[in-house]
């Protein structure tokens, strides 16, 4: 079973960037599509784009068109996501996800990783 | 965007009975080549992740204990916990994945009675 794992809680001020990592152990990295999702404080879960490190295509909700980056470093097996322009809507806690069977169609989410609390605030 | 729309909001029920949920897509999302429904349901307890339970709407994830099913097709879904126990309080979350983007319902919050 593949296991996510994240990096730690971040505090930025309004207008500036937050990385977040997450890195994939159990699988092969290369196979996999990573998605990103946030859920802001007390709400609902919320898809931001997904990532497939083989083949490097990337796609981005529409919503945030011009302002994530998703990478990937497919020697460490590590996913990356940079959102810029921060502000305090933003305060969310970011997950990645891996994208359960692509070919066959199914982006339901089987593995999660524990998630990156991303603070907005000056 | 494809809306997805989860009732009740929340629902308290006694140990040992069975809870409900439903889930509403604002479109099919039953592609008609394979028969298959695009739809998950999730589990969130505080302070974690979701852990997937059901894709294709009625397939239990791996681990996933019986009690656990899922019905329906075409816009109308159903989550079924047949006998609730104390570690299944949590909030429960339907998600599409027939259209991009993939997107969730509201969330259902289940309590013990």
């Amino acid at each position: 079973q593949v296991q996510l794992e994240q990096s730690g809680a971040e505090v930025k001020k309004p207008g500036s960037s937050v990385k977040v990592s997450c890195r994939a152990s159990g699988g092969s990295f290369s196979n996999y599509s990573i998605s990103w999702v946030r859920q802001a404080p007390g709400q609902g879960l919320e898809w931001m784009g997904r990532i497939i490190p083989m083949h490097i295509i990337v796609n981005y909700a529409q919503k945030f068109q011009g302002r994530v980056t998703f990478t990937a470093d497919r020697s460490t097996s590590t996913a990356y996501m940079e959102l810029s322009s921060l502000r305090s809507e933003d305060t969310a806690v970011y997950y990645c996800a891996r994208d359960r069977d692509p070919p066959r169609g199914d982006y339901s989410f089987d593995s999660w990783g524990q998630g990156t609390l991303v603070t907005v605030s000056s | 965007d494809l809306v997805m729309t989860q009732s009740p909001d929340s629902l308290a029920v006694s140990l040992g009975a069975r809870a409900t949920i439903n889930c509403k897509s604002s479109q099919s999302v039953l592609y008609n080549s394979n028969n298959k429904n695009y739809l998950a349901w999730y589990q969130q307890k505080p302070g974690q992740p979701p852990k997937l339970l059901i894709y294709w709407a009625s397939t239990r994830d791996s681990g996933v204990p019986d009690r656990f099913s899922g019905s329906g097709s075409g816009t109308d879904f159903t989550l079924t916990i047949s006998s609730l126990q104390a570690e299944d309080v949590a909030v429960y979350y339907c998600q599409q994945y027939f259209g991009t983007p993939p997107t969730f319902g509201q969330g259902t919050k289940v309590e013990i009675k």
